[in-house]
């Protein structure tokens, strides 16, 4: 039971290079979301899809781009790499509306911007 | 907008000594509220919720009870190991039904044998 997968798991960009960081969930789940943590701030929402074909911007989607593949894949699109997007990137998949609503995480893509 | 405020870290303890890590926030209406845990290398993991005023999760032997006058969500364990060492989430999800989460800045708990 993988549950939430991300690839890869470590990266290094030179700025202005592109990269898209991948997301699968095999939880049947039919919302998926893009976060990113920075020391001292938590985790902030990039971008999220309520369900396969719409897609939402979160709190900070300025330099990203996403794109709900299916139902089961998320992806997360760095046209222009920058310094400020070096960061620890998580893709989390739930299904929201119900009392026992619980977010699944992947381990992470750890991103640096040189 | 909605916000969750974490005391600040680090904490270090020593094992068998009682934690409280301090968590409130601000809403509108009445969000659902969550602790997540971040064991090093790994990805978030839900440890604790509560959906309504009053209710108290559990899990592993911490507890966090949903407080509506004080808005806070305090996570507290009697006993830590040095296997709880962690950093923890406090996050908080509105009732707008799109599971969007809403996190404090994570408190890092280093516990000593």
């Amino acid at each position: 039971n993988a549950g939430v997968t991300q690839t890869p798991k470590f990266q290094v960009l030179k700025t202005g290079q592109s990269m898209t960081l991948q997301c699968a969930q095999d939880m049947n789940h039919n919302s998926m979301y893009w976060y990113r943590q920075d020391p001292g701030m938590g985790l902030r929402l990039i971008y999220y899809s309520a369900s396969e074909g719409t897609t939402d911007k979160g709190e900070v989607p300025n330099g990203y781009n996403v794109s709900r593949l299916n139902k089961r894949e998320f992806s997360l699109r760095l046209e222009s790499a920058a310094p400020s997007q070096t960061s620890v990137y998580f893709c989390a998949s739930t299904s929201p509306g119900t009392r026992n609503t619980e977010a699944f995480f992947g381990q992470g893509t750890r991103l640096t911007v040189v | 907008g909605d916000s969750v405020t974490q005391m600040e870290g680090p904490v270090t303890l020593s094992e068998e000594a009682f934690l409280t890590i301090n968590c409130t926030y601000t809403a509108t209406g009445y969000p659902s509220l969550f602790w997540y845990v971040q064991y090093p290398g790994e990805g978030l993991q839900l440890l604790l919720k509560a959906t309504k005023a009053d209710d108290k999760g559990s899990n592993k032997g911490f507890e966090a009870t949903y407080r509506k006058e004080t808005t806070s969500f305090h996570l507290e364990k009697g006993s830590v190991q040095v296997s709880d060492s962690a950093v923890y989430f406090c996050a908080l999800s509105d009732r707008s039904n799109t599971g969007k989460l809403i996190f404090g800045q994570g408190t890092t708990l280093q516990v000593k044998p």
